[in-house]
């Protein structure tokens, strides 16, 4: 069956530390990878997409990593900030209409 | 602020009674999309319209309906209503008709089953 998977575990970094998130899917064949940030109580934040044929993506401190041969996405935040704190999603669309979330992980960044 | 408004923001019912909750999607996005999150089950995908007519279908029961209507506001149906549909309910909103491209998510309806 299909699935995306991310940490269940919650990820705890030291301020100014560089934070790394993985989305691993199966029986998939995605067409674009997004990654959203969710703060509690509150709609998904779209942060980047990257498509199939791109491995590589940045935005100011965010990088996303593609690797449709291992069929995982890595999210990175540089310099992380306690602001960063929060849950990040990884989602799935295979060129269709269906955009599939994955569970999230939870990101503290202590002071 | 993402520019998608959803009413209300919290309802409270009780099991067996129906609700409707409604999402104004940003200006000029014609694709609107419904997710239900619980703490147990993550993001679902329910269903999505595009310009009014439905385009995909998720693990919608057959309990809940949605349209969208001339003016693209849309809005979720929910009957019969059971404990387990306590829930928070997002609205998406993105200006395309497929997957590829960011989706708008608005503030969010809590629902409360009791």
């Amino acid at each position: 069956s299909q699935k995306i998977e991310q940490n269940s575990e919650a990820l705890n970094i030291q301020e100014g530390k560089t934070a790394t998130l993985t989305c691993n899917y199966t029986n998939y064949s995605p067409a674009y990878l997004q990654w959203y940030r969710q703060d509690p109580g509150r709609g998904p934040v779209f942060l980047l997409l990257i498509r199939e044929n791109e491995k590589e993506k940045r935005k100011e401190r965010l990088k996303v990593t593609f690797d449709t041969t291992l069929k995982q996405s890595l999210f990175h935040i540089t310099a992380s900030q306690p602001a960063d704190s929060a849950t990040y999603l990884c989602a799935l669309n295979t060129g269709g209409f269906k955009t599939i979330f994955g569970a999230g992980t939870r990101l503290f960044v202590k002071a | 602020d993402s520019g998608v408004t959803q009413t209300p923001k919290h309802l409270i019912t009780a099991t067996g009674q129906r609700v409707t909750l409604r999402c104004s999607p940003r200006s000029g996005d014609l694709s609107v999309y419904w997710y239900q999150q619980s703490l147990d089950q993550g993001l679902q995908f329910l269903i999505q319209y595009y310009n009014g007519e439905e385009r995909a279908k998720g693990n919608i029961l057959e309990r809940f309906s949605a349209q969208q209507f001339p003016d693209l506001h849309s809005e979720l149906n929910l009957s019969s209503l059971e404990l387990g549909d306590s829930a928070l309910y997002f609205c998406a909103s993105s200006g395309v008709i497929a997957g590829g491209s960011e989706q708008f998510f608005g503030p969010g309806t809590r629902l409360t089953v009791l």
